[in-house]
């Protein structure tokens, strides 16, 4: 149980192309989604927390107009790097949880790669 | 802000040795959750092991146990009995209270084990 689907697992696009990322939770309703973003031999960067139904919560530093986070539903967030450059290429990482008192489960990741 | 300190980037192991992986964490919240994630090279974050820090009692999961040491903020994870799959990126993360907002993980910077056949 548990499981969070991210797709791509890997995008290569042109710069200055708008690439969308899914992230599914498959088999419970994730209430908070988070959406980290890793770059190599790093650990984790946390970019945003959404809620269901409400507008994203941006870490400092993290363009919100760049970097578009819908949650319109309790299975599906989306993340969307708009007008995507080279700088923008790094791995990202979806997770989810069903409850405040629930333990995060993480999706694949999507690694993103722009010429 | 809690901070996540992993002072070691990078530990090797030989296989059917123990390994313990350090991290430190910095909070002055007195109820919050910590943990430990293995990162293998498919980049596939997979929870290693819990620990609820109003439990006195370390938490165990088969060959990985932690040592919780609540006072000096210390969580340490070890590896017993290691094998060549454990070999990984390994993050520590806390957890703030459920209570208290969204409270994402906070990870550290990670170590890398390295099992010697």
């Amino acid at each position: 149980g548990a499981v969070v689907s991210q797709h791509p697992s890997w995008v290569i696009c042109k710069s200055g192309t708008s690439v969308k990322i899914e992230c599914r939770s498959l088999d419970f309703q994730a209430t908070t989604m988070f959406w980290y973003r890793q770059f190599p031999k790093q650990s984790l960067m946390l970019m945003a927390t959404s809620n269901e139904g409400s507008k994203a919560t941006y870490e400092q530093g993290v363009e919100k107009d760049k970097f578009l986070i819908n949650h319109a539903s309790l299975t599906l967030s989306t993340l969307t790097v708009t007008s995507a450059h080279p700088e923008d290429s790094s791995f990202y990482i979806c997770s989810a949880r069903s409850g405040a008192y629930q333990p995060q489960h993480f999706g694949d990741g999507t690694r993103l790669s722009i010429l | 802000a809690q901070t996540v300190t992993q002072s070691q980037p990078e530990m090797s192991v030989q296989e059917a040795e123990t390994v313990t992986l350090s991290c430190t964490y910095d909070t002055s919240e007195s109820d919050y959750y910590l943990f430990w994630y293995k990162q293998p090279p498919s980049r596939q974050m997979i929870l290693v092991i819990r620990q609820e820090a109003y439990k006195q009692q370390n938490a165990t999961e088969n060959r990985f146990s932690v040592n919780f040491q609540k006072a000096a903020k210390s969580f340490s994870l070890k590896i017993s009995d290691s094998q060549l799959g454990d070999a990984a990126m390994y993050f520590c993360a806390y957890r703030s209270p459920p209570n208290s907002g969204n409270t994402p993980l906070v990870f550290g910077k990670g170590t890398r084990l390295s099992v010697i056949a």
